[in-house]
């Protein structure tokens, strides 16, 4: 059964750092690329980041770009997201999401979430 | 970037009537288009992807069609566990992976 379980979000102070963690199992983790998507309160789901199976393949949405830093450990079967500059926007629930693929496609497995809040 | 535009935002079905849903991109994605289900505090879970071809597991009252800009997601006949969010999702042009807004199935 495939597992993700995100950690490492809560309250932090705009301008401050956060540094999100998924732990991967059930599946060979190093052959499938990972996302993270995040939801706002209220709003849509929102693509914010992914990473290929190998990590030579990696990419931002404009709104997180420059501040956020996907990174993961095939050893480990870890994902993780480490988000500077945070940002009241940058309020949401995040995803770890695991692809269908080696590179960026759809996403056929999601994990519960982590709640970052960016509030002083 | 891709935009994704889902219509109706809000449809309102009672159980076992058909509930149709609609997705438009803002620029060919091919057959590259998922739809996903998202209940309140659950994760979301993937229903179709390449437009068309269910995923494991999924009823087959869900069917999805389409291909370039305009796409569609049917439920043929509406149970009470499929009142939810769903959402589009184009990956035929990434960054970004972008979704549409999501349409909300409700009881009417």
């Amino acid at each position: 059964e495939v597992q993700l379980v995100e950690s490492g979000g809560g309250l932090v102070q705009p301008g401050r750092s956060l540094r999100l963690s998924c732990a991967a199992s059930g599946f060979s983790f190093d052959n499938y690329a990972m996302n993270w998507v995040r939801q706002a309160p209220g709003k849509a789901l929102e693509w914010v980041s992914g990473i290929s199976w190998n990590s030579g393949n990696i990419d931002y949405a404009d709104s997180v770009k420059g501040r956020f830093t996907v990174s993961r450990d095939n050893a480990k079967n870890s994902l993780y997201l480490q988000m500077n500059s945070l940002r009241t926007e940058d309020t949401a629930l995040y995803y770890c999401a695991k692809d269908s693929s080696t590179t960026v496609t759809w996403i056929d497995y999601w994990g519960q979430g982590t709640l970052v809040t960016v509030s002083s | 970037e891709i935009v994704m535009t889902q219509s109706p935002a809000t449809l309102s079905v009672s159980p076992g009537e058909r509930a149709t849903l609609s997705c438009r991109a803002s620029q060919s994605v091919s057959s590259n288009l998922a739809w996903y289900q998202h209940k309140p505090g659950q994760a979301p879970r993937l229903l179709i992807y390449g437009a068309s071809i269910r995923a494991t597991g999924i009823p087959a009252r869900f069917s999805g069609s389409g291909s370039g800009t305009e796409f569609t997601l049917t439920i043929s006949s509406l149970q009470s566990e499929d009142f939810a969010v769903y959402y589009c999702q184009q990956y035929n042009n990434w960054p970004p992976a972008t979704f549409g807004q999501g349409t909300k199935v409700e009881i009417q």
